[in-house]
C-alpha cells in the first residue's frame, strides 16, 4: 500500500498570503495525485489532477507541482473564500490512499 | 448536469447489516466506475472499495474486505454499498465518487452529497 504524508495539519493565513501544502508518497507514484478542497458540511471538490493540472473553473490562484513522491499545492494570493479542508489522493495503485487532510484557516 | 444522489441516514445497532444507494444521473452510468470513500466525524477521507460499472469487477481496501461488496445495477443507473457486521467506529459519513474512467483509476471527480450511518445499540 502507498502511503500519503500530508503536512502540515494546519496553516493559518491572512488574505494575501500564499499558502504551501506538501503530500509525500511512500514510493514513486510518478503524477498520479489528485487535490480536492472541502468546506465545512460541504462535499469535497476536485480541483487539480494529475498533480499539476487545474480542473477546469478552478482559479487560477490553485496550483500544483511536483512528480514521483513529492507534491505541494500552493495556494497563491489567499481568499477568504479558500478556508476550507485540502487533501490529496494517490490513484496509481489500489487501495487508493489519501493524506491526511491540511485545515486552511482564514484569519 | 452531472450529479449522484445518496439514499438517506440510517442507524443501525452493532452486528446489523446497511445497504446504501448511489443513484447517476446526467451521464452514461457505465462510461466511469465509481468509488466508495467514508469520513468519521472530525477524521480523514478512507478509501473503501471501487467498481467498474460496466463490468462490475471490484476492488476493495484490506480493512473493509469481506464485510463490504460494492454491486451496480446498469438499468437503475445505482450502484450500492452493503456493509455486514456494524461496529461503532463505521459510524461515518458515506460517499460514493465518480471516478475520471471507466477502466484504469485516475481518482474522482464528482461526489454524492453523503450517506450518514450511524452505528449505536
Amino acid at each position: 500500500e502507498t502511503t500519503v504524508t500530508q503536512s502540515p495539519a494546519f496553516v493559518s493565513a491572512t488574505p494575501g498570503d500564499t499558502v504551501s501544502i506538501s503530500c509525500k508518497a511512500s514510493q514513486d507514484i510518478d503524477d498520479d495525485l489528485n487535490w480536492y478542497q472541502q468546506k465545512p458540511g460541504e462535499v469535497p471538490v476536485f480541483i487539480i489532477q494529475e498533480a499539476h493540472t487545474p480542473v477546469p473553473g478552478i482559479p487560477p490562484r490553485f496550483s500544483g507541482s511536483g512528480f514521483g513522491t513529492d507534491f505541494t499545492l500552493t495556494i497563491f494570493n489567499i481568499e477568504p473564500e479558500d478556508a476550507a479542508y485540502y487533501f490529496c489522493l494517490q490513484h496509481d495503485k489500489f487501495p487508493l490512499t489519501f493524506g491526511q487532510g491540511t485545515k486552511v484557516e482564514i484569519k | 448536469q452531472v450529479q449522484l444522489v445518496q439514499s438517506g441516514t440510517e442507524v443501525k445497532k452493532p452486528g446489523a447489516s446497511v445497504k446504501i444507494a448511489c443513484k447517476a444521473e446526467g451521464y452514461s452510468f457505465t462510461n466511469y466506475a465509481m468509488h466508495w470513500v467514508r469520513q468519521a466525524r472530525g477524521q480523514g477521507l478512507e478509501w473503501m472499495g471501487w467498481i467498474n460499472v460496466d463490468s462490475g469487477n471490484t476492488r476493495y481496501s484490506q480493512k473493509v474486505q469481506g464485510r463490504v461488496t460494492i454491486t451496480r445495477d446498469t438499468s437503475a443507473s445505482t450502484v450500492y454499498m452493503a456493509v455486514t457486521s456494524l461496529r461503532y467506529e463505521d459510524t461515518a459519513v458515506y460517499y460514493c465518487a465518480r471516478d475520471r474512467n471507466g477502466g484504469l483509476t485516475y481518482g474522482m471527480d464528482v461526489w454524492g452529497q453523503g450517506t450518514t450511518v450511524i452505528v449505536s445499540s
